[in-house]
């Protein structure tokens, strides 16, 4: 499936280091979201865009900065990350937020935090 | 208390026996239930909504218990191909419609 497209699939980034994480949405939606899954947590949601304006950030620390220039696109900067950043990162985007929407999801970024 | 709770397993399951599993909800506010299914080092995937009355999807099926706050999944016949993490997901219409997701409940289908 290439519905939602994201890269790369694996990163791995000293704490010094400033990378950015890409996701694409082939589907016409006007939602998008980042959602972060650490090794036996809960997917924790990051940031919710809606018609490219975000309606949520989830109490996120600004070492992650989210960007969303038009309804298909979205990153995630990071910058002085630390090693409990490590996780996978799952974009996502459905129709539109804050209705009752089937989330589709990109096959996610594997973060490695050094 | 977690907001959405799931017993991580795993469920060791022979293969064409039937295996069910639940998800317990502390917002009584919650209105929207779902299944999510996740491979392992892939993405989650919807696999069924939860309705009131319940609802099947082929050798799925899906309950509520609203009294009780939980919903459940049961899996007649398991394939090998069944094996993956079940993720439970509610929606909290109260708090803006946010998607709260479970922990995951996984499920091994040997031969």
């Amino acid at each position: 499936e290439t519905g939602v497209t994201q890269t790369p699939r694996h990163l791995v980034m000293g704490m010094t280091n400033k990378k950015s994480l890409k996701c694409e949405q082939h589907l016409g939606h006007n939602a998008m979201y980042w959602y972060k899954q650490s090794a036996k947590k809960p997917l924790e949601l990051m940031f919710v865009y809606n018609f490219k304006e975000q309606t949520e950030n989830n109490s996120v620390p600004s070492r992650f900065s989210p960007e969303c220039p038009n309804s298909s696109h979205l990153f995630l900067h990071l910058h002085t990350l630390q090693p409990e950043d490590s996780a996978l990162y799952l974009c996502a985007s459905s129709h539109t937020a804050g209705t009752n929407e089937k989330l589709f999801f990109g096959s996610g970024t594997q973060l490695s935090v050094l | 208390r977690k907001e959405v709770e799931q017993d991580p397993g795993p469920f060791n399951v022979p293969e064409g026996a039937t295996v069910a599993f639940n998800c317990t909800y502390s917002n009584s506010a919650s209105q929207s239930f779902f299944w999510y299914r996740q491979d392992c080092r892939k993405e989650p995937k919807l696999l069924m909504s939860v309705y009131s009355s319940g609802n099947e999807d082929g050798r799925f099926t899906a309950q509520l218990n609203r009294a009780s706050q939980y919903i459940s999944l049961l899996i007649r016949d398991s394939k090998l191909s069944d094996s993956a993490t079940y993720l439970c997901v509610v929606n909290i219409k109260a708090a803006g419609n946010k998607l709260t997701f479970g922990g995951g409940t996984r499920v091994l289908v040997k031969p």
